[in-house]
């Protein structure tokens, strides 16, 4: 099993250009999330999903949108990108959304310029 | 009051010796708690879940006391392999990552 793979690994964009993050797991996990870190700080949730077409806001979603069309796939699109968004990434997933291990993706770092 | 919250660090201990970390948490609603394990520029894995009567897995034990709302990581006979930022995670559904406490252990 790949786990949760991400791409890109890097990125480098412009301000207000827009890019989609890529997240997909073979787990067959119930349960996606879209973090971001920023340097020396803890794993902010932006957006989660709890299943194929149920997509939730977490803490810090103003600026992103997330769409949940299978099981297996999870992007991230962000729209006007911002030098605030500049942050790692990570994509996750999970069997149930409780008591479950969250299992992660190698990150995706992205600087806006 | 953050949701979570450790300690930053750094802790910089010489190998062998017995370090401790504590998490509060302000949600007494919390019902899942876990540590997880962060090296430099990599993913979070996890490390232990934290079960309300303790729980030890061998070098690492780690406590939960719910009245005072906090969860505690001990590791014993540090390892330079155990230098890593260590998360405290609550389950308030969904789950709270703290902002990690970074240890650097030294030959």
């Amino acid at each position: 099993n790949a786990g949760v793979t991400q791409t890109p690994k890097f990125r480098i964009l412009k301000i207000g250009q827009s890019m989609t993050l890529q997240c997909t797991q073979d787990m067959n996990h119930n349960y996606m999330y879209w973090y971001r870190q920023d340097p020396g700080m803890g794993l902010k949730l932006i957006y989660y999903s709890v299943g194929a077409g149920i997509t939730d806001k977490g803490e810090v979603p103003n600026g992103y949108n997330v769409s949940r069309s299978t099981t297996e796939d999870f992007p991230l699109r962000l729209e006007l990108a911002a030098p605030s968004q500049t942050s790692v990434y990570f994509c996750a997933s999970s069997y149930t959304g409780t008591s479950d291990t969250q299992y992660f993706g190698p990150g995706t770092r992205l600087t806006v310029l | 009051r953050k949701e979570v919250e450790q300690d930053p660090g750094p802790f910089n201990v010489p190998e062998g010796a017995t370090v401790a970390f504590n998490c509060t948490y302000s949600n007494s609603a919390s019902q899942s708690f876990f540590w997880y394990r962060q090296d430099c520029r990599k993913e979070p894995k996890l490390l232990m879940s934290v079960y309300s009567s303790g729980n030890e897995d061998g070098r690492f034990t780690a406590q939960l006391n719910r009245a005072s709302q906090y969860i505690s990581l001990l590791i014993r006979d540090s390892k330079l392999s155990d230098s890593a930022t260590y998360l405290c995670v609550v389950n308030v559904s969904p789950m709270r990552f703290g902002a990690g406490t970074r240890l650097t252990v030294k030959p």
